[in-house]
């Protein structure tokens, strides 16, 4: 089954606008990551956030994780006809354990100058 | 710093044919990954090493075989290729310690004819 389902599918913006997009997710997790991806291009990591934070920053990007209702959110402030890609969170199946890291159905945003 | 290498960047083959897809991980990361991409869908979790043993499996057809080498390379091996088959193939490694992030390749783009 689907480690991570993210919501919306596709957003579209203005340039400096800011864009939200949400993950969930179904078992147990040690950490939760995000990855952006550029059309036809490489998985790019952003930003990790463990299980017993709450929130996290890093640049422009907020992510927060409710574990207890097994959800993620990652802010996008400020955007940026560049920050154009989709964006993925992932967990680790098995419970959190290290194994594969299962992927979400993304979240398609596209950025308008 | 040294990246994911993955070769080559596209292919094309015809039904039935075979692929070989070959991948250079990041010196000193004890991890590797292949995942498979659809047109506009997640990427799906093939399978893992570390420490040139195989790891994990997830939804690699049995047609589909993959190794690490001693030089930490690792190739995916495709026979009997349907079209199916086209996607996007990428190979990610990390250090197995801590959930490090996965570091991806640009991919190799198979199209199957």
């Amino acid at each position: 089954s689907q480690q991570g389902e993210e919501d919306p599918q596709a957003l579209s913006i203005q340039e400096g606008e800011n864009a939200t997009m949400n993950c969930s997710y179904k078992t147990s997790i040690n950490n939760l990551q995000w990855y952006r991806q550029n059309s036809g291009r490489g998985l790019v990591h952003l930003i990790l956030i463990r299980s017993n934070e709450r929130e996290k920053h890093s640049g422009r990007l907020r992510v927060t994780l409710d574990t207890s209702k097994k959800s993620s959110s990652l802010l996008i402030t400020a955007s940026r006809a560049a920050d154009t890609a989709s964006y993925f969170c992932a967990t680790y199946g098995g419970g959190g354990s290290q194994g594969n890291l299962i992927f979400g159905k993304g979240t398609k945003l596209s950025v308008k100058p | 710093a040294a990246g994911v290498i993955q070769s080559p960047r596209h292919l094309i083959k015809e039904k039935r044919e075979t692929a070989t897809l070959k991948c250079y991980p990041i010196p000193r990361h004890d991890t590797v990954y292949w995942y498979q991409q659809g047109p506009g869908q997640d990427p799906q979790f093939l399978i893992s090493f570390y420490e040139k043993m195989q790891s994990d499996k997830g939804s690699i057809p049995d047609r589909f075989s993959a190794q690490q080498f001693s030089d930490y390379h690792s190739e995916l091996n495709m026979s009997s290729l349907e079209l199916g088959d086209s996607a996007l193939y990428f190979c990610a490694s990390s250090l197995r310690v801590g959930n490090s992030p996965l570091h991806f390749g640009n991919g190799t783009r198979l199209t199957v004819t």
